[in-house]
């Protein structure tokens, strides 16, 4: 089956710095990559996605890249602030829509 | 408008037990999935329902686990005769429909304790 593997596992950065967390997906036909914020005691929140015909979405500050020949996608954080400060969890859809996950970043963003 | 609502926010319970969680979609979507995340770890994919379609139960650990999803709305996550390694917080998600590409949408978990 699908496996997601998520680099680094924390990542402390300073305000106003990038952020940047790369994923390795295993199986090719996966075709759909979401990333989500957790913030404490509260569930996931989609943040951006993208889908395989496409190699790069932005969203203000927020960039996801996909290279499907090496199976990897990444998420950059421009411009960090406090806010930014959270858990974010990588994904793949394998199939009909059932995500598997990544094991999380926790990102702590410093003023 | 209304995001997925779950319910109780926490639960905890002797081991041995049962318990039931319940779990609201967003009105009209029509596929729902179940998450088990345990303490610092990612999501753990347990069942999805789309439509009248037979559910995908691939993801349940055991026969202890079962859920239904009633009128294509509402649905109950069950866990019977509760051990402490089922400890975790239940998460419920939903989409507009099952297919690939479409964003999924969680609610904030159901927190499980077990003593």
């Amino acid at each position: 089956g699908e496996n997601v593997e998520q680099h680094p596992s924390t990542l402390s950065v300073q305000e106003g710095d990038s952020a940047v967390i790369k994923c390795t997906y295993s199986d090719s036909a996966s075709n759909y990559f979401p990333w989500y914020k957790q913030e404490l005691g509260k569930g996931p929140q989609l943040i951006i996605d993208i889908r395989s015909n496409v190699g790069e979405k932005k969203d203000q500050r927020i960039a996801v890249t996909l290279n499907k020949t090496a199976k990897h996608f990444s998420l950059h954080i421009t411009e960090t602030q406090p806010e930014d400060s959270a858990v974010y969890f990588c994904a793949a859809s394998i199939t009909r829509g059932k995500l598997q996950f990544g094991a999380g970043t926790q990102v702590v963003v410093t003023p | 408008g209304a995001g997925v609502s779950q319910s109780p926010s926490n639960k905890v319970t002797e081991k041995g037990k049962d318990v039931e969680l319940r779990c609201d979609p967003i009105s009209g979507h029509t596929a729902l999935y179940w998450y088990r995340q345990s303490l610092g770890q990612g999501l753990e994919f347990l069942i999805y329902f789309q439509g009248n379609s037979a559910p995908d139960k691939s993801g349940l650990p055991s026969d202890r686990f079962s859920a239904e999803r009633t009128g294509g709305s509402v649905s109950t996550l069950t866990i019977q005769r509760t051990q402490q390694e089922d400890s975790a917080v239940y998460l419920c998600a939903s989409s507009t429909t099952g297919k690939n590409n479409q964003p999924q949408h969680f609610g904030d978990g159901t927190r499980l304790s077990i003593l």
